[in-house]
């Protein structure tokens, strides 16, 4: 299994601002995952977080808008920028099990609001 | 876009009752997955189906997947005012790149 810590749990933020979130795992995995869920939605994966590589963004996102950073095993941090009230959704990081085979471990996720 | 699609959106049952939740996909898969979701919490997995199993039990969850119709449902027996939220089947399409791909899910709630 694996913990993990996401920070902050929730931000109202100001249109045109940026938002930082942090997730942390209590464990060292090679592939992080950030989903997005907009209000009454199901989950939708922004992008994949390698370790010492580039993210890969799912259609629809892309890194300028997304940026990813990914400096070790344990942490990873995706930033939501430029902010529109479009972008008020819960943002959840997770890492699967099993070496990438088994389930989904999330935390508690960010849920932002953008006024 | 949205591997699978989930019915029914939301279900209102009486405790006690059973909840079943049925969940429709596009492509091949590895397995499937039923996650929980509490009032916009993190997710919690519930059960892993793999393609070659028709059927799994854990407590009062049975899962059940047909892969030649490509779908697969949930049931909660006995259920408590406790199994209220949203539930959420993820498939692990084949050659998907170890990612999970989310269904629409269903509301359940679960009235004394």
């Amino acid at each position: 299994s694996a913990v993990i810590s996401q920070k902050p749990s929730r931000d109202i933020c100001q249109r045109g601002t940026s938002l930082t979130i942090q997730c942390q795992v209590d464990s060292q995995v090679t592939m992080m995952f950030w989903y997005r869920q907009q209000p009454g939605q199901s989950l939708t994966l922004i992008a994949t977080a390698n370790q010492g590589s580039e993210a890969t963004y799912e259609s629809g996102f892309v890194i300028d808008k997304f940026p990813i950073s990914r400096p070790n095993l344990t942490f990873s941090t995706l930033t939501v920028s430029n902010m529109s009230p479009e972008d008020s959704s819960i943002y959840l990081c997770s890492v699967r099990s099993g070496g990438n085979t088994g389930e989904l471990f999330f935390g508690e996720g960010s849920r932002l609001t953008v006024l | 876009s949205q591997q699978g699609e989930e019915d029914p959106q939301a279900l209102s049952i009486q405790e006690g009752e059973n909840a079943t939740m049925n969940c429709s996909y596009k492509t091949s898969i590895n397995n499937l997955q039923w996650y929980r979701q509490n009032s916009g919490r993190g997710l919690v997995h519930l059960i892993l189906i793999r393609s070659n199993e028709r059927e799994k039990h854990s407590g009062r969850l049975r899962v059940t997947l047909d892969t030649s119709k490509k779908s697969s449902s949930l049931l909660i027996t006995a259920s408590r005012a406790a199994d209220t939220a949203s539930y959420f089947c993820a498939t692990d399409p084949t050659g998907g790149g170890n990612k999970l791909t989310f269904g629409t899910g269903t509301q359940l709630k679960v009235e004394l």
